[in-house]
């Protein structure tokens, strides 16, 4: 049972405009919620996170908001850029699991110029 | 920043031989850290979590005796696949986090191919 979920594979959008990705949860243990970015072939970069106690959280051009009472959370990119393109995982973690991470099954983006 | 380094990026066996797989913080001490593996176009898999003087944590389904994690100091920890087989071939990411309520930060991940 897949515990975190990310239903769109894919993510076309045009440079400039706004990213929008979207993950679901069902463990409503979970605490911690990030997102990373992956180039193929490498590791997971981080981007952000937010703490179950806030709603929303921004960093520069990401902007992470987060629904608990519908379990989800979405990443927003703006404006998107071509060097954004990759696969994003969205992550959560449950203190009393030990805090590791689970990750959705990602959403790879594509800006075109 | 904080910075995990894996070793090695890319790695080829022959099968029925070992691979040992390293991965280190380079700026932190990590209590913790985590061993995923990936298969193409799929999402990180937790392997197992490696605690520092401590036994590692196997997730259900990942045997202990094949892939043998140590966690010798606050800066390392290997993952060791013994017995290597073709469909272990696969690309295997570690990471650490810092603290109980810090992102966690990956390697820059193994490919693993067993011949």
């Amino acid at each position: 049972d897949q515990q975190v979920k990310q239903n769109s594979p894919s993510l076309s959008v045009q440079e400039g405009r706004i990213s929008i990705l979207n993950c679901d949860y069902t463990n409503s243990m979970f605490d911690y919620f990030l997102w990373y970015k992956k180039y193929p072939a490498e590791g997971p970069t981080f981007l952000i996170s937010i703490s179950s106690i806030k709603d929303k959280n921004e960093d520069g051009r990401f902007t992470v908001f987060l629904n608990k009472s519908a379990k989800h959370l979405s990443l927003h990119i703006v404006p998107s850029q071509p060097g954004d393109s990759a696969v994003y995982f969205c992550a959560a973690s449950a203190r009393s699991a030990g805090n590791k991470l689970t990750f959705g099954g990602g959403t790879r983006v594509l800006v075109k110029p | 920043g904080a910075v995990v380094s894996q070793h090695p990026s890319r790695v080829i066996c022959k099968s029925g031989t070992s691979v040992k797989i390293e991965c280190r913080s380079l700026d932190f001490q990590a209590t913790t850290m985590f061993w995923y593996r990936q298969f193409p176009k799929q999402s990180l898999m937790l392997m197992a979590t490696s605690n520092e003087g401590s036994k590692a944590t196997y997730e259900q389904g990942v045997e202990k005796d094949k892939f043998l994690i140590n966690h010798a100091s606050l800066t390392l920890s290997t993952l060791t696949v013994t017995s290597a087989h073709p469909e272990d071939s696969s690309f295997y990411i570690c990471s650490a986090k810092r603290g109980a309520d810090t992102e966690a930060f990956f390697g820059q991940g193994t490919r693993l191919t067993v011949v």
